[in-house]
């Protein structure tokens, strides 16, 4: 059965305390990995997208690593305003479009 | 502002009614989706259309059904709610299958 599982489920940090979150993933075919950033009430919204083992994407404070069988989202001094749940997608291969989400992890930053 | 609207932004509805949630898009994505989101499960998907006048089944379907007559519109139907289908419902639309998904602000659905 395909899978994907975030770890942790929630993280508190404090401001300036660099952390990673992860997302693992037992799929049958990956032809590519989404992350995504919902903040309470909104919809998510696209951060990256990620297609190969040893890929990586930086956006500001974000950074977002790929291997065969996870991927990490590094937070580099994160500030108040990062504080949001992410989430991770795993697009099959089957080509139909279908993303699996994982249930995401709640990121609060304390000033 | 290009992207994804829903309506409504959130409703209450007595069980067995019938109900249509709306979602367009200005994107001329050829993708949408409909997804359905609940504390400890996850975005789940429910119906998907890759492009207009074809429509597919996501992972939870029963009780829901789609149409896509236009590239812009992509309409979700509850036949006759149940309670178990309160939820948030977010549609999402891309350019392509393998491309990134962009999600409209959701619709909050309470059947009772």
């Amino acid at each position: 059965e395909d899978q994907v599982t975030q770890s942790p489920e929630a993280l508190r940090l404090q401001e300036g305390e660099s952390s990673s979150l992860n997302c693992s993933y037992t799929v049958s075919g990956l032809r590519g990995l989404f992350w995504y950033r919902q903040d309470p009430g909104k919809g998510p919204e696209f951060l990256f997208t990620l297609y190969s083992a040893g890929e990586e994407k930086e956006k500001e404070r974000l950074k977002a690593t790929l291997t065969k069988k996870e991927s990490f989202l590094h937070i580099t001094a994160p500030k108040p305003e990062d504080s949001a749940t992410y989430l991770c997608a795993v697009l099959l291969s089957s080509n139909t479009g279908k993303l699996i989400f994982g249930q995401g992890t709640t990121l609060q930053v304390k000033p | 502002i290009a992207g994804i609207t829903q309506a409504p932004t959130s409703q209450i509805l007595a069980a067995g009614r019938r109900m249509t949630l709306r979602c367009t898009q200005d994107m001329r994505h050829n993708a949408m989706y409909w997804y359905r989101q609940d504390l400890g499960l996850g975005l789940r998907l429910i119906h998907y259309s890759n492009t207009a006048g074809t429509t597919g089944k996501g992972e939870v379907p029963d009780g829901y059904s789609v149409s896509r007559a236009n590239t812009d519109d992509f309409p979700l139907t509850l036949a006759s709610a149940v309670p178990s289908q309160t939820s948030v419902y977010f549609c999402a639309s891309s350019d392509g299958r393998a491309s990134e998904q962009f999600f409209g602000p959701g619709t909050r659905l309470t059947v009772l």
